[in-house]
């Protein structure tokens, strides 16, 4: 089956710098990348997705890019705000998953400094 | 982005005693939805997949008889924890996938055993 890794695990940033968080896959077959942002006792919120079909997505400050060749993805948040504080997790969607259901990566505690 | 709403966000219950959350799609009709039990510091956990009148299909090591989920309809899924005990103590959480791939989360379940 499908298996996602996610990297750095923390991640501590001054406010106003960038930060990159990476994912591998495994299964060629995912065609669907999607990011979540999960703050402390809430359910993950959809910040922005990409399909494979596209290289790259960009929403205001928040990016996402994907190289199927090297299979793996990675969310570029600019001018980070201290309320970008929280757990990031990147997931794939692979059609040979039943009911096209998220493979998870780890998960990224990102820390904004202010 | 579409709503996902989930009830209750929190409940505390007896040992013994079994404990409903319901998770509702508010303004899309989801044929599958997601529930997923989170601890601490990692990742999610899938535990099932409901599919909208049929049985749920349950990951390997959950308990289908402990964990009883119903998909009566388009909008609604629900979980139901019987017999609960301390250990079942957890934050649950829910999705529902709409169209084809895209999948968004409810606020979570907060579960106290006492």
């Amino acid at each position: 089956g499908e298996n996602v890794e996610q990297h750095p695990s923390t991640l501590s940033v001054q406010e106003g710098d960038s930060a990159v968080i990476k994912c591998t896959y495994s299964d060629s077959a995912s065609n669907y990348f999607p990011w979540y942002k999960q703050e402390l006792g809430k359910g993950p919120q959809l910040i922005i997705d990409i399909r494979s079909n596209v290289g790259e997505k960009k929403d205001q400050r928040i990016a996402v890019t994907l190289n199927k060749t090297a299979k793996h993805f990675s969310l570029h948040i600019t001018e980070t705000q201290p309320e970008d504080s929280a757990v990031y997790f990147c997931a794939a969607s692979s059609p040979n998953n039943a009911g096209n259901m998220l493979t998870f990566g780890g998960g990224t505690r990102l820390m904004v400094k202010p | 982005g579409a709503v996902v709403s989930q009830h209750p966000s929190w409940v505390i219950c007896k040992s013994g005693t079994s404990v409903k959350i319901e998770c509702r799609s508010l303004d899309f009709q989801a044929t599958t939805m997601f529930w997923y039990r989170q601890f601490p510091k990692q990742s999610l956990m899938l535990m099932a997949t409901s599919n909208e009148g049929s049985k749920a299909t349950y990951e390997q090591g959950v308990e289908k008889d402990k964990f009883l989920i119903n998909h009566a309809s388009l909008t609604l899924s629900t979980l139901t924890v019987t017999s609960a005990h301390p250990e079942d103590s957890s934050f649950y959480i829910c999705s529902a996938r709409q169209g084809w791939d895209t999948i968004y989360f409810g606020e979570g379940s907060w579960l106290t055993v006492v």
